[in-house]
């Protein structure tokens, strides 16, 4: 059965740093793109990056732009995001997502992490 | 970017109403249109892919349509499972917009 596993949430204090792992299992991980998807409290879904399969492409909302960073290894079948200059409005559950199919995240995205929690405060 | 809208917010239904939640899209998205279900303190599950396919182990009674612009998800009878939160959301251009969501609740 497909999973992806989120880990690394934590409470960070403004202008922080943290990083995010999306472990995944059960199919070829490197023929599909990745997403990152987060969740205020309360709030509805903001999607915020999507790399390709290689990770050669990656692309970000305009929200954090400059300011995260997404990676994969594909020898460990790991999505990352690196985040920096973590702002109160960052708090949010973050969810990876894996793309429905090779074609890449315009065909939806198809299995979830459960997701981990972010919270940005002093 | 592309500004994803949901009508209604939010409505009241009974087990066995049929219900139409629209979707509109501030310019065209083509078919790039997917419909998802999100329970309280769940992940996002995917229903409807490419505006009107039903994606592999959903229930029938959830069906999509529409192009361009306005499209709508239909639960052709509520089932108990179904009174929770929808969104919609575009994958015609980055970045991937999410309407705001339409929550279904019990009458």
């Amino acid at each position: 059965e497909v999973q992806v596993l989120e880990s690394g949430g934590d409470l960070v204090e403004p202008g922080g740093s943290l990083r995010l792992s999306c472990a995944a299992s059960e199919f070829t991980f490197s023929t599909y793109a990745m997403s990152w998807v987060r969740q205020a409290p309360g709030k509805g879904l903001e999607w915020i990056s999507s790399t390709s399969g290689s990770g050669a492409t990656t692309y970000y909302a305009d929200s954090v732009k400059g300011r995260f960073t997404v990676s994969r290894d594909n020898s460990k079948n790991t999505l990352y995001v690196q985040m920096n200059s973590l702002r109160v409005e960052d708090t949010a559950v973050y969810y990876c997502a894996k793309a429905r199919t090779t074609g890449g995240s315009r065909d939806g995205f198809e299995f979830w992490g459960q997701g981990t929690l972010v919270t940005v405060s002093s | 970017d592309i500004q994803m809208t949901q009508s209604p917010s939010s409505l009241s239904a009974s087990v066995g109403d049929r219900v139409t939640i629209t979707c509109r899209a501030s310019q065209s998205v083509s078919s790039y249109l997917n419909w998802y279900q999100q329970k309280l303190g769940k992940a996002p599950k995917l229903l409807i892919h490419g505006a009107s396919n039903l994606q592999s182990g959903v229930p029938s009674r959830f069906s999509g349509s529409g192009s361009g612009t306005d499209f709508t998800l239909t639960i052709s009878s509520l089932q108990p499972e179904d009174f929770t939160t929808y969104y919609c959301q575009q994958s015609f251009s980055i970045p991937f917009t999410f309407g705001p969501g339409t929550k279904v609740d019990i009458k």
